[in-house]
């Protein structure tokens, strides 16, 4: 089955400076990679998706990159503000129903 | 448009007993999901309904079941509970693709 790998499980970044956060996948049949941002206490929120017929989208200060050649996919998040900080998750799956997630990345941005 | 609705939000049960948590998905929306989140495992998919049926099912004991009713609502079900099973249950609804999470339900097995 598909398996998804995250990277790193923590990050730190001044404000305003730009976070990267990196995913690998196993399943080349998946196609379709969400981001979701989930702050303490609270519901995983989508944030940003990227399909496989797409290499790079782009929201405002938040970006995602797609390799499917190299199954890999990142997440960009630019001029970062105290809001951002909070645990992300990246997702690979075919179609939306059955998501598999990494293991999460702690965000902290530091004023 | 209201969201994905969860209830009860918090659970404590002894174990051995068994739990039934319910999830109203986004108007509109047939498929609903359900994933287990804990520290040490993360989010991890359990199953998922669409029409009625159970579509895709995830790598957890038969202990874990789940249902969809005409209305698209779900419940799911847990019986024999154990320790193990303390964790945060989300649901996710969804129609074309994005999946959208409720709040989740905490339980917590004593």
């Amino acid at each position: 089955g598909e398996n998804v790998e995250q990277h790193p499980s923590t990050l730190s970044v001044q404000e305003g400076d730009s976070a990267v956060i990196k995913c690998t996948y196993s399943d080349s049949a998946s196609n379709y990679f969400p981001w979701y941002k989930q702050e303490l206490g609270k519901r995983p929120q989508l944030i940003i998706d990227i399909r496989s017929n797409v290499g790079e989208k782009k929201d405002q200060r938040i970006a995602v990159t797609l390799n499917k050649t190299a199954k890999h996919f990142s997440l960009h998040i630019t001029e970062t503000q105290p809001e951002d900080s909070a645990v992300y998750f990246c997702a690979a799956s075919k179609g939306a129903q059955k998501l598999v997630f990494g293991q999460g990345t702690r965000l902290t941005i530091n004023p | 448009k209201a969201g994905v609705t969860q209830t009860p939000r918090y659970l404590i049960k002894t174990r051995g007993q068994q739990v039934t948590l319910s999830c109203s998905p986004i108007s509109g929306h047939r498929s609903v999901s359900w994933y287990q989140q804990t520290p040490g495992q993360g989010l991890q998919f359990l199953f998922e309904y669409f029409s009625e049926t159970q579509r895709n099912k995830g790598n957890f004991p038969g202990r874990f079941s789940g249902r969809q009713f005409s209305n698209s609502r779900s419940e799911m079900n847990v019986s024999t509970l154990e320790l193990g099973d303390s964790a945060l249950y989300l649901c996710a609804s969804s129609l074309t693709g994005e999946a959208f999470f409720g709040q989740g339900t905490r339980l917590t097995v004593v």
